[in-house]
């Protein structure tokens, strides 16, 4: 199994340009979430999809992040306009949804970003 | 609503010595719980996991028992190593929702 993949790894720009993170889920799986991991904040749920659905997007900061699923193997995070304290590691997670049984998430590397 | 508290880190041991990282948690029924281990730049793996009551998760020479009664899923190791050294993280989840996560435990072993 290839397991989650983000890209890209690392992702430098500049306060107000647009930034575009990427996810592919692991085959298979219907469930897909968005973190993002901070020294002050923690590990923190953005958004997740179930079916490519949005189910819960209640952690997304604010308008400037949109979150996208257009099929069962790809997902983008977007920022517009991005923002110093926007620098932070982003997490893709995917897992397998039942309403029965664990359904453990697999994820990604991450995504470091950050703005200056 | 659900949540998840973990012992405050950071904890640093050394090498050989019994680890325990406390964590309990509140829900309503019964959740599956979690253990999730976060390497140094790296995304967070499963290490363990239980889904019911008095169940024990294992793995690596990490233990954890699921105890309703005191609400508790701690983790423990007999000898730690230097490559044991990471973030831990408790969770839990209930039926179809979204994991909850506590807030992390950095552990430092040293040679």
């Amino acid at each position: 199994d290839a397991g989650v993949i983000q890209s890209p790894r690392h992702e430098v720009t500049e306060m107000g340009q647009e930034v575009t993170l990427r996810c592919k889920p692991i085959s298979g799986h219907n469930s897909l979430f968005w973190y993002r991991q901070t020294m002050m904040r923690g590990l923190e749920l953005l958004i997740y999809f179930n079916n490519n659905v949005p189910i819960d997007d209640s952690g997304m900061p604010e308008d400037r992040f949109s979150a996208k699923m257009p099929n069962a193997s790809f997902s983008t995070l977007k920022i517009q306009p991005s923002e110093p304290r926007d620098s932070a590691v982003y997490f893709c997670a995917s897992s397998l949804v039942a309403y029965r049984g664990a359904g453990e998430q697999y994820f990604g590397p991450g995504t470091r970003l950050t703005v200056t | 609503g659900n949540s998840v508290t973990q012992m405050e880190g950071p904890v640093t041991l050394s090498e050989e010595a019994f680890l325990t990282i406390n964590c309990t948690y509140t829900a309503t029924g019964y959740p599956s719980l979690f253990w999730y281990v976060q390497y140094p730049g790296e995304g967070l793996q499963l290490l363990l996991k239980a889904t019911k009551a008095d169940d024990k998760g294992s793995n690596k020479g990490f233990e954890a028992t699921y105890r309703k009664e005191t609400t508790s899923f701690h983790l423990e190791k007999g000898s730690v190593q230097v490559s044991d050294s990471a973030v831990y993280f408790c969770a839990l989840k209930q039926g179809a929702q979204k994991l909850v996560f506590g807030q992390g435990t950095r552990l430092t072993i040293n040679p």
